[in-house]
């Protein structure tokens, strides 16, 4: 089973519609981060969260909300999705070892908005 | 304003030769620099980890360098192989641990 799962892998929506996006993971690591990957674009930071209380906005953060509902569980939301959210995104984790560790990712969610 | 860029933005090569990857940046402070291998349809998963002590790291048959006077990185393959075909992206912190400047990565194609 893999470290870092991510559900669904593939969606296809409507503008307007909520979307959530579900990542969990056996590592037992502090940390998970939400990125979105954009053709010709380096992977770009929409949320961050160090442990379960602490939630932290990315650089692109608008538009999307997130929930660690548990160490092992952290969610993304689009609220009324959007056709520029088109995107695949990228589930990560962390230990929390000074900075130098490895994210850990999981395979990604390929999000299409029409 | 921090920036990782990556050259070239594609390169293919036969099988059994060797390549090299180029990364220059201009995040400072400088904390460390990691090359992630993204094959297609999964997520990136970590090749090499370097700080700004070190020079050299190797993975098998993937070794990074590291410049951080001149804030440039390379990543050399030897003897690829098929399944190097993929693309590679270089990443940088800051001190800020919260931040990774991610480039848009290398697509390497490795040929029979």
């Amino acid at each position: 089973d893999a470290d870092v799962t991510q559900t669904p892998r593939n969606r296809i929506t409507k503008t307007g519609k909520r979307i959530m996006l579900e990542c969990s993971q056996t590592k037992g690591h502090d940390r998970m981060y939400w990125y979105r990957q954009d053709p010709g674009l380096g992977l770009r930071l929409i949320y961050y969260s160090f442990d379960v209380k602490d939630i932290n906005k990315g650089e692109i953060s608008d538009g999307y909300s997130v929930s660690r509902q548990a160490q092992a569980k952290f969610s993304l939301s689009l609220e009324s999705a959007i056709p520029n959210q088109t995107a695949l995104y990228f589930c990560a984790t962390s230990d929390s070892g000074g900075g130098f560790q490895p994210q850990h990712f999981g395979d990604g969610t390929r999000l299409s908005i029409l | 304003k921090n920036q990782v860029e990556q050259s070239p933005q594609s390169l293919i090569i036969l099988e059994g030769k060797n390549c090299t990857l180029q990364c220059n940046y201009t995040v400072s402070p400088f904390s460390n620099l990691r090359w992630y291998k993204q094959d297609t349809g999964r997520g990136p998963v970590s090749l090499t980890i370097m700080t700004f002590s070190e020079n050299t790291k190797s993975n098998g048959r993937y070794t990074a360098t590291l410049d951080a006077d001149t804030k440039q990185s390379s990543l050399h393959i030897t003897a690829s192989q098929l399944s190097d075909s993929a693309s590679y992206i270089c990443v940088v912190s800051p001190y800020n641990f919260n931040k990774f400047y991610f480039g848009s990565g290398t697509k390497l194609n490795v040929k029979p």
